[in-house]
This record gives C-alpha cells, sequence and structure tokens, in this order.
C-alpha cells in the first residue's frame, strides 16, 4: 500500500524557535496532501489542505502566518511552526491523497512536538 | 469542526468477543471511512463505504451505513489483544474532498 512518512518523529524546542516538519510520499505523487492537529485523547482536527505549486488552504482558526506550509513538489509537503509556544505542544499528523485511490487517505507516523 | 460523533468513547471487551463501535454525522456524505490509530501512531485506513452502500466486509471487519439515519457502524469480530486502539469515523461531502473525523472510540481487548 500506498506509504508517507514524516520526519521528525518527535521534536523537542525551545519556546520562540521554529520547527519544520516534513511529510513525503514515498511511492506515489500526492497533489494534495493534509495537516492535522491531535491533542491527548482527541480526535484530529484539520489545520490545512496543501495543494502542489499553489497555496495552501487554512482551515477557521488556523493562523497561516504561524503554520507556513509548502508543498514544492509532489512527493514533499512542509509545515514549519513559527515561533512555537509550549500551546502548540502537540501531535502532527499529514495525510496524503492518491490520485488513483482518490478517496483514500494515507498518513503519515506522526511527529510528537514538545516545546519548552 | 467535528462532525463525527462516536459511541462508546471507550470499549473494554475480552478476548474472542465481537466490538461494536457506532459514528453519526450531520450532514450528506460521499463517503465513510473507517480509520485505526496506535497510541502515539499515524492512522491506518481500514475501510471505505460510499453512500450509495449498506453493508461492507473486510476479514474481520464489518462495516454497515445507514443514510437515513446518518449513522455507522464497525463491527469486529473475535477480537484479539493486538486489536487494542483508537478507532475514528472520517466522512467526505463530495468524492476525494477532506475529511471530517469523529471523536473516536478507545477499543481495549483484555487477553
Amino acid at each position: 500500500g500506498a506509504v508517507v512518512s514524516q520526519h521528525p518523529s518527535r521534536v523537542i524546542c525551545k519556546s520562540g524557535t521554529s520547527v519544520k516538519i516534513e511529510c513525503r510520499s514515498l511511492d506515489f505523487q500526492a497533489t494534495t496532501m493534509f495537516w492535522y492537529r491531535q491533542f491527548p485523547k482527541q480526535s484530529l482536527m484539520l489545520m490545512a489542505t496543501s495543494n502542489e505549486g499553489s497555496k495552501a488552504t487554512y482551515e477557521q482558526g488556523v493562523e497561516k502566518d504561524k503554520f507556513l506550509i509548502n508543498h514544492a513538489s509532489l512527493t514533499l509537503s512542509t509545515l514549519t511552526v513559527t515561533s512555537a509556544h509550549p500551546e502548540d505542544s502537540s501531535f502532527y499528523i499529514c495525510s496524503a491523497r492518491d490520485p488513483m485511490t482518490v478517496d483514500t487517505q494515507y498518513f503519515g507516523p506522526g511527529t510528537r512536538l514538545t516545546v519548552l | 469542526s467535528q462532525q463525527g460523533e462516536e459511541d462508546p468513547q471507550a470499549l473494554s471487551i475480552q478476548e474472542g468477543e465481537n466490538a461494536t463501535m457506532n459514528c453519526s454525522y450531520k450532514t450528506s456524505i460521499n463517503n465513510l471511512q473507517w480509520y485505526r490509530q496506535n497510541s502515539g501512531r499515524g492512522l491506518v485506513h481500514l475501510i471505505l463505504i460510499r453512500s450509495n452502500e449498506r453493508e461492507k466486509h473486510s476479514g474481520r471487519l464489518r462495516v454497515t451505513l445507514d443514510t437515513s439515519k446518518k449513522s455507522s457502524s464497525l463491527l469486529i469480530t473475535a477480537s484479539r489483544a493486538a486489536d487494542t486502539a483508537s478507532y475514528f469515523c472520517a466522512t467526505a461531502s463530495t468524492s476525494g474532498s477532506r475529511l471530517t473525523f469523529g471523536e473516536g472510540t478507545q477499543l481495549t481487548v483484555n487477553p
């Protein structure tokens, strides 16, 4: 099946620093990727939809200047959490849509961000 | 906002028993999907059922969809300890559109 990777799997940073998370589709080209945020014991909240070669579409309430998304190639999308604060600590998960199976999203393993 | 509501929030059963989880949603859908998440990991796609389908099977999984009641159920038969995970339903309003996830059910299968 389709494989999506995320890097890093875990990151700890100081307040005020920026953190970049990569999401890669390994065996298919993903024109659309999605970024989710998940708090402990809660569901996934969609943050933004990332389209290759165009600007990301952010969900209501998500600060686009805070969470920068770049989808520069068909296999890579990045999420940069700028000037991170402790309240940004969360589990960030990406997914990618395989154009061949348009309705199914393949999820990465997630990135645990802890901001001190 | 989350469209799906799932019940129960938590379910604890013995190995070999069946587990049933329910999902309700509010708006029209094109398809409904079930995902599994082990603690601290990503999501694994289990099964997709389209709005014109009523039931689908995959191995020990059985999914039903009742669009008149806007609800779906996931049945896991002959459960195993390895089935312990969180299970989420997710709906798509149109083909290929964004998914809206339910709150999830935490399933614990005791050996």
